[in-house]
């Protein structure tokens, strides 16, 4: 079965220092792995993902995230935050496809808000 | 490209009434469409996936008769809550996925309220 942890309800970070949003994963097989934004009342929007390939993956709007497959890890990192990164960020996580067991669902984390300070 | 739209984005309707909110792909062919339910302060759950022309197929604790779900084209699933109730006050997110990819792409939500 597949699952996601954010351990971290909310992060509070000052503007300017570097954020770090934590996200351990569980999958069988490879694990493709997502980071999503959404601010009130909007959808998701889509930050980054990995599938293969490089162990940092650089995505929208300033944000990367590092695979650590030893540690089953795929964290969400910023330089330097803003005070509009504000928002709750979920990392999902799906299985990639099989041939046997076809397309694998989405599975969420319980989201993290990041509240960045001026 | 790969934009998801959902109409309405809010709505407020009585206990006992029926509401339907579409979701659609603007920009590319939805072979399956997939319905998320969020409460305040919580991830999204996934609802039913649903494959154009075909039943959609509800997760587990999910009743498919409160709930209808209807793929009749490549870019249209609607969702109907039927007799909807206070408890049904939720946000609703729906995402789409095109064939032969492995990306979803997801609506703006929305928002129902029942009074």
């Amino acid at each position: 079965a597949q699952s996601v942890a954010q351990p971290e309800d909310q992060v509070n970070v000052a503007e300017g220092n570097p954020l770090t949003v934590k996200c351990t994963y569980s999958v069988s097989g490879n694990p493709y792995l997502f980071w999503y934004v959404q601010y009130p009342n909007r959808g998701l929007q889509f930050l980054l993902k990995y599938i293969t390939g490089d162990n940092l993956v650089k995505g929208s709007y300033g944000f990367e995230a590092e695979f650590n497959k030893s540690q089953t890890s795929f964290h969400l990192k910023k330089p330097s935050a803003l005070v509009s990164d504000s928002a709750l960020y979920f990392c999902a996580v799906r299985a990639l496809r099989h041939a046997n067991t076809g397309f694998q669902k989405l599975v969420f984390g319980t989201g993290t808000r990041l509240l960045v300070s001026p | 490209g790969a934009v998801v739209s959902q109409h309405p984005s809010r709505v407020i309707c009585k206990s006992g009434t029926s509401v339907k909110i579409e979701c659609r792909s603007l920009d590319f062919q939805a072979t399956t469409m997939f319905w998320y339910r969020q409460f305040p302060k919580q991830s999204l759950m996934l609802m039913a996936t649903s494959n154009e022309g075909s039943k959609a197929t509800y997760e587990q604790g999910v009743e498919k008769d409160k709930f209808l779900i209807n793929h009749a084209s490549l870019t249209l699933s609607t969702l109907t809550v039927t007799s909807a109730h206070p408890e049904d006050s939720s946000f609703y997110i729906c995402s789409a996925r095109g064939p032969g990819s492995n990306e979803q792409y997801f609506g703006p939500g929305t928002r129902l309220t029942v009074t």
